[in-house]
């Protein structure tokens, strides 16, 4: 069964204090792997899309990486407005499901 | 563009009652999703249209839930009949091309309470 596993569930981070966030995944096939931020009271906000192993992509403070078990979201110097729920979410090869994981709730403090 | 609208932004209704939440997608894009999210098992796709069909609808709990397209530019969510367990925040999104595996933009949501 395809499954997205994201950690830790919670990060609380000091403002400029670099981090990176875990998406664990299984699928069948991978189709393509995304981030997504989510703002309370908000839908999801699109970051990257990754399709292969090795593919590295940058966005701001935020660089997300990938390998053939899981990707990365890797957040430098992050600051107070960076605070948001971040999801990972996998579409696996011969349909569009997007299963995406339960996010990680990041807090950057002043 | 205005982004995906969603109407209602929030319900409110008794167990028993018809609910029906709609979505209009960005102008172009040919693909749209509807999802669920609560706390317990975060957000879950129930149907995915391309081209006003449904494609994938394994996602739908149960027959109680039914949605359409009638064109490119409406769809629709419905719930009959709605109990407790429905509430929860619906969101639609689209996309301009499934195959591609483009961005989905989502809209605001909208949040369901089942009394």
């Amino acid at each position: 069964e395809d499954q997205v596993t994201q950690s830790p569930e919670a990060l609380r981070l000091q403002e400029g204090e670099s981090s990176s966030l875990n998406c664990s995944y299984t699928v069948s096939g991978l189709r393509g792997l995304f981030w997504y931020r989510q703002d309370p009271g908000k839908g999801p906000e699109f970051l990257f899309t990754l399709y292969s192993a090795g593919e590295e992509k940058e966005k701001e403070r935020l660089k997300a990486t990938l390998t053939k078990k899981e990707s990365f979201l890797h957040i430098t110097a992050p600051k107070p407005e960076d605070s948001a729920t971040y999801l990972c979410a996998v579409q696996a090869t011969g349909g569009f499901k997007t299963i995406f994981g339960a996010g990680t709730r990041l807090f950057v403090k002043a | 563009d205005a982004g995906v609208i969603q109407s209602p932004r929030h319900e409110v209704t008794e167990m028993g009652q018809e609910v029906t939440l709609r979505c209009k997608p960005i102008s172009g894009h040919n693909s749209l999703f509807w999802y669920r999210q609560t706390m317990m098992r975060g957000l879950e796709l129930l149907i995915y249209f391309n081209n006003n069909v449904p494609i994938d609808d394994s996602g739908m709990p149960e027959d109680r839930f039914s949605a359409k397209m009638p064109n490119a530019s409406f769809s629709t969510l419905k719930i009959q009949p709605s109990e407790p367990r429905d509430s929860a925040v619906y969101f639609c999104a689209s996309t301009r091309s499934a195959g591609d595996y483009n961005e989905q933009f989502f809209g605001p949501g909208t949040r369901l309470t089942v009394l």
